[in-house]
């Protein structure tokens, strides 16, 4: 079935320096979805890339998915301790439900 | 966006009995979904919750395991029974295609911890 991996798995970063968190799936993807979740919180959406070559931005957070659309990927500028979390990517299953990838987690050290 | 109530928060639980986990959404939802995070994890889908029959269960997932209603579209519950320690986990009730607005995103709850003694 739809897999979907992510790398690294853990993130320690200063704060100001940059992140990237990086997704793969064994599929081509119609849509790509992803997802932040704060520690001891539920995950929350953040951007869904639909088309090849995508990238979008959102304040210091930029996502791109890639021209096959087997994978994607999202940077983070100058991070801040608010960034700290699990970053899941999560690719189309069936029925409208998704598949999540193992997630990045970010520490931010202040 | 749609607003999840569920219950319970949190809940310590003995061997070999089930709990049932409530989850309550603010507007009618078309698709819900029930996840389960176990500790440090990601997400794994338990099943989908259908209105008017029975759940759609993943892989290594049985009804009997996890009994899942749907009365209407605005409520599910799912069961752990016969629980094990194993069955420790945050469980997270999911919807999408919030009527008259599908962006395709998921909403969460807040989610069910459960520990299991």
């Amino acid at each position: 079935g739809q897999q979907v991996m992510q790398i690294p798995q853990y993130q320690h970063v200063q704060e100001g320096e940059d992140f990237t968190t990086y997704c793969n799936s064994s599929t081509t993807l119609s849509n790509i979805q992803w997802y932040k979740q704060r520690p001891g919180g539920h995950p929350v959406f953040l951007i869904q890339l639909v088309k090849s070559g995508e990238v979008k931005k959102q304040k210091r957070l930029t996502f791109q998915f890639g021209e096959a659309k087997k994978n994607s990927s999202l940077h983070i500028t100058a991070t801040q301790t608010t960034d700290v979390g699990t970053y899941f990517c999560a690719g189309p299953n069936y029925g409208q439900n998704f598949v999540f990838g193992p997630g990045t987690r970010l520490s931010v050290l202040p | 966006s749609a607003v999840i109530s569920q219950k319970p928060s949190r809940d310590i639980c003995q061997r070999g009995t089930s709990l049932t986990i409530q989850c309550q959404v603010d507007s009618q939802v078309t698709m819900m979904f029930w996840y389960r995070q176990q500790p440090g994890q990601s997400l794994t889908l338990i099943a989908t919750a259908n209105q008017g029959s029975e759940a759609t269960y993943e892989s290594g997932f049985v009804i009997d395991k996890f009994p899942i209603s749907r009365p209407n579209l605005t409520f599910s519950t799912l069961t752990v029974s016969n629980m094990s320690p194993e069955d420790s986990s945050i469980y997270l009730c999911s919807v999408g295609a919030v009527a008259g607005m599908n962006t395709g995103e998921l909403f969460f709850g807040e989610g069910s911890r459960l520990t299991v003694l």
